[in-house]
């Protein structure tokens, strides 16, 4: 079975500055990671996924993640921030034999002037 | 362009009723899934459909059922809503070969008073 925890309910940000959102998983097989990013009184949009391969992965909108095997972890990032990135965003593992997404509780990103 | 269309945004039901929530992806997907999102809770899988009239349970199944009578639409069913059943529901599709990546209808938002 596999679980994910974001550390973080909200993260308040000014604009331009750079923004971490964490995310840690467990899993006993082999995972796929996914961002996904939810605006206001919308569903869910994916950011980014890693499947293998290069462990930095880019994403649209300017996000990027990076996968670490040894601390189990799929941190979001972006340098800098813009007030339309204010968004819930969703950090999701799933098992390769599997096909149920596994997602965490969510990371309000709230972005100020 | 993928598209996962769900029948209504808003929905307003009385405590008893029986609600169905629909959903339809144009995608030619074999797995549809619909999830419950609460605040601080992320989302929580409630039933998953892997092929026409097939289902299995998630996470939370009480009080809901579903049908899928053909592969294109999954419908969510509240036999008797009740007042713990408001909430933000969200239906996606996914391939069962494949990437793994689930796409995301708008979302429903249901409230039962």
């Amino acid at each position: 079975a596999q679980s994910v925890t974001q550390l973080d309910s909200q993260v308040p940000v000014f604009e331009e500055a750079p923004v971490e959102l964490r995310c840690n998983y467990s899993s006993s097989v082999s995972v796929y990671l996914f961002w996904y990013v939810q605006y206001p009184n919308q569903g869910l949009q994916l950011l980014l996924k890693y499947l293998s391969g290069s462990t930095l992965v880019k994403g649209i909108n300017g996000f990027e993640a990076e996968f670490n095997k040894s601390q189990t972890s799929f941190h979001l990032r972006k340098p800098s921030v813009h007030i339309s990135d204010t968004a819930e965003y969703f950090c999701a593992v799933i098992g390769i034999n599997t096909d149920k997404l596994i997602f965490g509780t969510g990371t309000r990103l709230q972005v100020f002037p | 362009d993928v598209k996962v269309t769900q029948s209504s945004r808003y929905l307003v039901k009385r405590t008893g009723e029986k609600v169905f929530l629909e959903c339809v992806q144009d995608m030619d997907h074999e797995n549809m899934f619909w999830y419950r999102q609460d605040p601080g809770l992320g989302l929580r899988l409630i039933y998953f459909s892997y092929d026409v009239k097939m289902k299995e349970k998630g996470d939370i199944p009480e009080g809901y059922s579903v049908s899928r009578e053909k592969k294109e639409r999954f419908s969510l069913i509240l036999e008797s809503a009740s007042t713990n059943q408001t909430s933000m529901y969200l239906c996606a599709s996914s391939l069962v070969a494949g990437l793994k990546e689930q796409y995301f209808g708008p979302g429903t938002r249901l409230t039962v008073t």
